[in-house]
């Protein structure tokens, strides 16, 4: 089992519309979740992090981490094309690793 | 600018055939760690290095080489590159601790070996 699983998508939403972005990890020895997005033939870059369980919210985004579920969420409200890109989740492990999924492809079409 | 940079952005090669990927980072970050990436595989890493003089491996390491002798720079070397090295690869530097410190990607280094 992976450690953390992600739905390679693609999904496919209007312009608009509320996305919804999940992860499951599978060890509950780690305090720090991140969600990275990364555009066609870019660098992954830093999107949004959260700390141990709650939401964080950052203007269109909010990030979403349930422990008891192993769960991490990304939601993105009044999505726009410009956020056509692969979202990658990720938790930081020891020594300052970070374990990624494998990223969901997200199109929002105008 | 704060940057990860990586060069050569494409490279095409032979099986067999020695090189290099350059990364440089003008962040004075301790850490820095090298990734490919491959279709339904996501993000893996190769080896990192918590500071001068100081390399690990990661999760795939087989068939790679790192050093690094100043804090800036993280090479890595494929002696003898083959098939399945072909890849996009990553090089990512961050400040060391427990707190929230996310990695900055450089732009990737799409490697073709024939």
């Amino acid at each position: 089992q992976k450690e953390v699983e992600q739905d390679p998508g693609p999904l496919s939403v209007p312009e608009g519309a509320i996305v919804s972005l999940n992860c499951t990890y599978s060890n509950s020895a780690f305090q720090y979740f991140m969600w990275y997005r990364q555009y066609s033939r870019k660098g992954p870059e830093l999107l949004m992090y959260t700390y141990s369980s709650g939401n964080k919210e950052d203007g269109r985004f909010t990030a979403q981490v349930d422990k008891s579920s192993k769960y991490i969420s990304l939601f993105i409200r009044d999505s726009q094309p410009s956020d056509s890109a692969t979202y990658l989740c990720a938790k930081k492990g020891g020594f300052q690793k970070l374990v990624f999924g494998t990223g969901t492809r997200l199109l929002v079409s105008p | 600018e704060a940057q990860v940079t990586q060069n050569p952005r494409y490279l095409i090669t032979v099986t067999g055939k020695k090189l290099t990927v350059t990364c440089s980072q003008n962040m004075n970050h301790e850490y820095m760690s090298w990734y490919r990436q491959d279709p339904g595989l996501g993000l893996r890493q190769i080896y990192y290095s918590m500071n001068v003089e100081v390399t690990d491996k990661g999760d795939v390491p087989e068939g790679y080489k790192v050093s690094r002798k100043e804090k800036r720079n993280f090479p890595l070397i494929l002696e003898s590159p083959s098939p399945n090295q072909t890849s996009l690869y990553f090089c990512a530097s961050s400040f060391t601790g427990e707190a929230n410190y996310g990695y900055t990607f450089g732009s990737g280094t799409r490697l073709t070996v024939v």
